[in-house]
């Protein structure tokens, strides 16, 4: 069974260009998360979906940040415009509502790298 | 809201050595417990898991003991190898969020 996928795995581009991160949850789930991962933070959830509406965005660091999930199936992470500090490994990650017992998986990651 | 502390790495080990990688919790009332490990340029994955007090998560060798007395879930394994060399992060719900992390334990075994 595909896992969830996120693209592209590695982007480098310049500050103040805009960076679009896309995921593809796992079919059947309806919970999705973005979390950024560094060195000095760890890992930090920025914002999640339950059934394609924003639960909790309280993470997002940001306006230059902003998430959507336009159907169960594909969500995106966009930053508008990128700073060098945005430099990080982005998550994605999925699970079935309802439950806490309920594990998360996780996409393998973008790395992203803003110069 | 809820937390969880663990220990500080990185933990290096000999193949077959014994580990113990700590982790103690915060929480309001009795959440579920949850260990998970991330692989070189991977994501997270669930290790195990422990739903209630005095509950033991397993998985590939790793064990891990919910226990309400001493607030703690510490990782364990009996006899690591190199394959085990990963981060480990131990993980709980709390509030709204579905699961807040630790800051990671990094391991690495040695042949």
């Amino acid at each position: 069974d595909a896992g969830v996928i996120q693209s592209p795995r590695h982007e480098v581009t310049e500050m103040g260009q805009e960076v679009t991160l896309r995921c593809k949850p796992i079919s059947g789930h309806n919970s999705l998360f973005w979390y950024r991962q560094t060195m000095m933070r760890g890992l930090e959830l920025l914002i999640y979906f339950n059934n394609n509406v924003p639960i909790d965005d309280s993470g997002m660091p940001e306006d230059r940040f902003s998430a959507k999930m336009p159907n169960a199936s594909f969500s995106t992470l966009k930053i508008q415009p990128s700073e060098p500090r945005d430099s990080a490994v982005y998550f994605c990650a999925s699970s079935l509502a309802g439950s806490r017992n309920q594990p998360q998986h996780f996409g393998d990651g973008t790395r992203l790298s803003i110069l | 809201g809820n937390s969880v502390t663990q220990m500080e790495g990185p933990v290096t080990l000999s193949e077959e050595a014994f580990l113990t990688i700590n982790c103690t919790y915060t929480a309001t009332g009795y959440p579920s417990l949850f260990w998970y490990v991330q692989y070189p340029g991977e994501g997270l994955q669930l290790l195990l898991k422990a739903t209630k007090a005095d509950d033991k998560g397993s998985n590939k060798g790793f064990e891990a003991t919910y226990r309400k007395e001493t607030t703690s879930f510490h990782l364990e394994k009996g006899s690591v190898q190199v394959s085990d060399s990963a981060v480990y992060f131990c993980a709980l719900p709390s509030g709204n969020t579905p699961l807040v992390f630790g800051k990671g334990t990094r391991l690495s075994v040695i042949a």
